[in-house]
């Protein structure tokens, strides 16, 4: 299966600090990359779609102000969670989606190992 | 009602046993159909995809998909302890950018 790779792995922050999170596509190119937050026996919650060389989407009640999102090459995209707070401590889980694998219909999400963020 | 829908579980089955997992899914237009395994703290794995109606067998495991009742399940035979964890279902609609996901079922194989 296709590689997705994630950097941290974890992170403690201060209330206040702002985090980047990086997420690879390693043997892939990913024109879509997703990504998702998930708090402790909750569901899988999509904040964003991330799209090579365009603005994210994001979903409905995520602030676009505080969760910046770059994709800037076919492999990467970053989240950046800016004044971070307690609040916002979290699983954040990206996902990239590979190209057609030959037949239609095809594309499949590959996730990465998570990045987990404790906020102080 | 939710796009995709499973039951929430706990799902428990003994050692050895058959597990079932199921999912129904409401856009009749889907084409892709995924099942993904969360272990606690962890983040989905894609364990199966199918897109055609009928089963599709991997190892162990089981991918049945029905598009006339919008309905696609997971079979685990010989279920283990290690295949306790949470089953994602996820559908996909032609030219959708995102899969949508279920809340996922939890499954608990007992020794």
């Amino acid at each position: 299966g296709a590689v997705v790779s994630q950097h941290p792995s974890w992170v403690i922050c201060k209330s206040g600090t702002s985090v980047k999170i990086e997420c690879r596509s390693l043997d892939f190119q990913a024109t879509t990359m997703f990504w998702y937050r998930q708090f402790p026996k909750q569901s899988l919650m999509l904040m964003a779609t991330s799209n090579e060389g365009s603005k994210a989407t994001y979903e409905q009640g995520v602030e676009k102000d505080k969760f910046l999102i770059n994709h800037a090459s076919l492999t990467l995209s970053t989240l950046t969670v800016t004044s971070a707070h307690p609040e916002d401590s979290s699983f954040y889980i990206c996902s990239a989606r590979t190209p057609l694998a030959g037949g239609p219909f095809t594309d499949t999400q590959y996730f990465g190992p998570g990045t987990r963020l404790t906020v102080l | 009602q939710k796009e995709v829908e499973q039951n929430s579980g706990p799902l428990s089955v003994p050692e050895g046993a058959i597990a079932s997992l199921n999912c129904t899914y409401s856009d009749r237009v889907s084409q892709s159909f995924f099942w993904y395994r969360q272990y606690s703290g962890k983040s989905p794995e894609l364990i199966m995809s199918i897109y055609s109606n009928g089963d599709k067998e991997d190892g162990r495991f089981t991918a049945q998909l029905n598009k006339a009742s919008q309905y696609v399940s997971l079979l685990i035979r010989d279920s283990q302890p290690s295949d306790s964890a949470t089953y994602l279902c996820a559908v996909k609609v032609p030219n959708a950018g995102k899969s949508t996901f279920g809340d996922g079922t939890t499954l608990t194989v007992k020794p």
